[in-house]
């Protein structure tokens, strides 16, 4: 089944420890992103890649790392999680040549 | 200020009835925009693609329309269903293939009651 997954689903940290969510997409797509989304907002891109080791900042970079060292995976990294980071978080992943994008199930976060 | 703008917030129906979502927009360049559906606790799903010169464009009892001139689109929802109870969101991009240029809107909260 064409999917793109992401773990964990939930998580609750404290701030300042390290964390890494992964995405995975199983449709051989070179366009992948992650996005932040949060109430009264609307998604916002976070970072995105077109393809292997290429990635480039979206709309709200700050505090956060990825990286593209297969064209399946996108990690989204927060060094040192603050509580303003603390939103619900979707991976996505499109073929360049097509115009659907498709989003993972999302990850919720809590920073303490 | 977001440069797109859904209305209302959110809506309650009943089940069986039509209801219809707005959506506008001041991005420019325009190239195209999206409807999605997102259910509670799962990732958007795309609905509807229009581009510049499409005006409607219909996904079983989902109709989009697009006014470029306006910067307006609609989603008509027809003989809702339960399962019709969602955010949906409108997305405007400046460029066909690009990826770091969509613009999402806020969402619109659907409730369908029995």
């Amino acid at each position: 089944e064409a999917q793109v997954t992401q773990n964990p689903r939930y998580l609750i940290t404290v701030t300042g420890k390290k964390l890494t969510v992964t995405c995975s997409q199983n449709m051989n797509h070179e366009y992948m992103s992650w996005y932040r989304q949060d109430p009264g907002l609307g998604l916002r891109q976070i970072y995105y890649s077109m393809n292997v080791e290429v990635t480039d900042k979206g709309d709200v970079p700050e505090g956060y790392k990825v990286s593209r060292k297969e064209k399946r995976n996108f990690p989204l990294i927060l060094e040192s999680p603050s509580p303003n980071q603390t939103s619900l978080y979707f991976c996505a992943s499109r073929d360049y040549r097509q115009e659907t994008q498709y989003f993972g199930p999302g990850t919720r976060l809590l920073v303490l | 200020k977001n440069q797109v703008e859904q209305s209302p917030q959110s809506l309650i129906i009943l089940e069986g009835k039509n209801c219809t979502l707005q959506c506008n927009y001041t991005v420019s360049p325009f190239s195209n925009l999206r409807w999605y559906k997102q259910d509670t606790g799962r990732g958007p799903v795309s609905l509807t693609i229009m581009t510049f010169s499409e005006n409607t464009k219909s996904n079983g009892r989902y109709t989009a329309t697009l006014d470029a001139d306006t910067k307006q689109s609609s989603l008509h929802i027809t003989a809702s269903q339960l399962s019709d109870s969602a955010s949906y969101i409108c997305v405007v991009s400046q460029s066909l293939f690009n990826n770091n240029d969509m613009r999402f809107g806020a969402g619109t909260r659907l409730t369908v009651k029995p």
